[in-house]
């Protein structure tokens, strides 16, 4: 079974600085997509970033890049000067290409002033 | 106006009434799903289409039914409504080409008392 796992139920860090989320995944598929999410109070579900498996660069979207290890299966998103914007509840997800994504379960993320 | 349209934003039932939740698009895609959001248990799949034709169960189908009666317009029921159906349920789409994840729709949160 495709399982996606987020260790950090919850985080905090202060504004202005890094933070990582880290997520794994389980998958027996070669080839796959890589999504971030972000759900702020708003409740509205915003995609971060994207990787595709088959590359191995690591994506970057402004302040959010990751680091994306497949032998390890292991797709952790870091936060550069962190926003009070960025407060969020972030979601790890992928699609083994049946284009049915599957979601972790989550980490709270809060940026402190 | 935004792409993906779920109607109630916010809706409250009595407990083995019958209830409809709908989601419209402009996006043009052929792909909808419906999923429910849960504190600590992410994002689990309920159904999905492929096209007007194409309807599957997804993980935690039971007690729910959908039809798509369009290809914008994907409605999500439960037909006798109870209390651990209580959660927030997201209406998401896609394009049948590419894996570039979903656009959701602002969630409709459901409380069955």
């Amino acid at each position: 079974a495709q399982t996606v796992t987020q260790s950090q139920p919850e985080m905090s860090v202060q504004e202005a600085e890094t933070v990582t989320l880290s997520c794994t995944y389980d998958t027996s598929e070669s080839n796959y997509y890589l999504f971030w999410y972000k759900q702020p109070p708003s409740r509205q579900m915003i995609l971060v970033i994207r990787q595709e498996a088959y590359k191995q660069q690591n994506a970057t979207e402004n302040r959010f890049s990751v680091n994306f290890q497949k032998a390890a299966k292991s797709f952790s998103l870091k936060i550069s000067d962190s926003q009070l914007g960025d407060t969020a509840m972030y979601f790890c997800a992928f699609d083994i290409l049946d284009d049915k994504i599957i979601f972790g379960k989550g980490t709270r993320l809060h940026i402190l002033p | 106006d935004a792409d993906v349209t779920q109607t109630p934003r916010n809706r409250i039932t009595k407990t083995g009434k019958r209830i409809m939740l709908e989601c419209s698009q402009t996006k043009g895609h052929d792909r909808m799903y419906w999923y429910r959001q849960d504190p600590g248990l992410g994002l689990r799949l309920i159904y999905y289409s492929f096209d007007v034709k194409d309807i599957n169960k997804g993980e935690i189908s039971d007690g729910y039914s959908v039809s798509r009666q369009a290809q914008a317009k994907f409605s999500l029921s439960l037909e006798s409504a109870i209390p651990n159906q209580t959660a927030l349920y997201f209406c998401a789409t896609s394009p049948s080409w590419g894996n570039y994840g979903y656009t959701f729709g602002s969630g409709t949160r459901l409380t069955v008392v």
